[in-house]
């Protein structure tokens, strides 16, 4: 396994088009999370997954912002409307349940956003 | 709610130590996390304290004092390759307990 990764690493896109953003997790992890990081901040969380169910939202998450993981494997996060606002690194984020709480999450690279 | 603060830079000299200093406050504490980020790529963990007290891995320690809410980072032995942003993050059980409250990091500088 190569660990978490993200397509695609680096998008740009014209304010008010939708966008998608793929996360294929470490393949034994059953906890799936969406984060984003703006320049010279931590990551803020947006949402979570165990399995296939979306367990926690932010209320960072607007209604302009949807995520998926219908078989509990890989993720998607969408975006519609594009604003300049949600210009930021998307990270995605692994980890698995059956080793306790104390299991880091493991990160992506992330996706890259730039709304113009 | 959570509220993590670090400092926003710092600087030190390569071979030296440096303490990179957290405080947290949270509903319902339930482990600590630090991370290591260089820029442009994604966070790397590098510790995990859920009880009081240090723990060491190599060149890197972690410590918790759950009571004052209050946790650090040392590096000692700095090498340039540590010049990164170093994010402390909480697990609050009150907030659904899974997902990591990160602070906004703190970026370290190593000089010759």
């Amino acid at each position: 396994d190569t660990g978490v990764s993200q397509d695609p690493r680096h998008k740009i896109t014209k304010r008010g088009q939708n966008v998608t953003f793929r996360c294929d997790p470490i393949s034994e992890h059953n906890r799936l999370y969406w984060y984003r990081q703006t320049l010279g901040q931590g990551p803020e969380f947006l949402t979570y997954f165990q399995n296939e169910a979306q367990l926690e939202k932010s209320r960072l998450l607007s209604d302009r912002f949807s995520a998926e993981r219908p078989k509990g494997s890989f993720s998607t996060l969408e975006i519609q409307r594009t604003e300049q606002g949600d210009s930021a690194m998307y990270l995605c984020a692994s980890s698995s349940s059956l080793m306790g709480e104390s299991t880091e999450a493991f990160f992506g690279q992330g996706t890259r956003l730039t709304v113009v | 709610g959570q509220n993590i603060d670090q400092p926003t830079e710092m600087t030190a000299t390569e071979g030296a130590i440096v303490q990179i200093n957290c405080t947290y406050q949270t509903s319902g504490f339930n482990g600590l996390f630090w991370y290591q980020q260089h820029a442009g790529e994604a966070p790397t963990f590098l510790s995990y304290n859920v009880l009081d007290g240090l723990e060491e891995k190599g060149r890197f320690s972690s410590f918790l004092s759950r009571s004052k809410g209050y946790s650090y980072l040392l590096l000692k032995e700095l090498q340039m390759k540590d010049s990164a942003s170093y994010l402390c993050a909480v697990r609050d059980w009150t907030q659904g307990n899974t997902p990591l409250v990160f602070g906004k990091g703190t970026r370290l500088s190593v000089i010759a």
